[in-house]
């Protein structure tokens, strides 16, 4: 069981705009930076997200991030197949350990 | 191109032990944190353990500590992990992945392998 508690699964159709949520604490998301990974079975983990609202270089701007107090998003607009995939938020905790969500699995309607 | 590339998997039996490796290329490895992350069958992703760039530094999920042991060769390019007394719930795919170098530790992770599978089963 997560510490970090993320909805199991999520849908969408085409196009539209579907927001997964990640719920920590006061010792996790509110006080550290949130990280968003999109992991498609078979492949390597990518990160979407860093910094709670940046995305790296190649990342398209239909992904963001943001936060208020204990809880971080993800938002994801103009839903596409290829965005079909579990996603995971990452956080520090207070020992400076890794924390990953339980993961959601998103399904393109 | 950075490349991190997993080996050492294997069908193991209770109680065993294994060792995964992965060998790192395209950057200056011994600049990096690392860390190893697992995935079991229909579960999530879990963090396992990280080590700083000299070695020094090292950081294992409380739920592994004791069993798991997470080392570094910086002259070979490669990192380690060593996993005592292994339990059938330790079944899983174990990535190797490399830290931001500007943010040392933290949960920004911005190469990943493609992972090793390790089964544990009598």
């Amino acid at each position: 069981q997560s510490v970090l508690t993320q909805t199991p699964s999520a849908s969408g159709a085409p196009g539209q705009r579907v927001t997964i949520t990640c719920s920590g604490g006061s010792s996790n998301i509110r006080t550290n930076s949130v990280y968003w990974y999109q992991h498609v079975p078979g492949a390597a983990p990518k990160l979407l997200i860093y910094d709670t609202d940046q995305r790296p270089s190649g990342v398209p701007d239909r992904f963001s991030g943001s936060k208020s107090g204990t809880s971080a998003s993800l938002a994801i607009s103009g839903l596409r197949s290829e965005d079909e995939a579990h996603y995971y938020c990452a956080v520090w905790d207070n020992k400076l350990s890794v924390l990953f969500g339980g993961g959601t699995k998103l399904t393109v309607l | 191109q950075v490349r991190l590339v997993e080996s050492g998997g294997d069908l193991v039996k209770p109680g065993g032990s294994l060792r995964l490796s992965c060998e790192v290329s395209g950057f200056t490895f011994s600049d990096y944190y690392m860390s190893w992350i697992r995935q079991a069958p229909g579960k999530g992703l879990e963090w396992v353990a990280y080590i700083g760039p000299t070695g020094s530094t090292i950081n294992t999920a409380d739920s592994l500590k004791g069993r798991f042991s997470i080392s570094r060769d910086n002259a070979k390019n490669f990192l380690f992990l060593q996993i005592n007394s292994l339990r059938a719930e330790d079944t899983a795919v174990y990535y190797c992945a490399r830290h931001d170098f500007w943010t040392g530790s933290s949960p920004y992770l911005d190469f990943w392998g493609q992972g090793a599978l390790v089964t544990v089963s009598s």
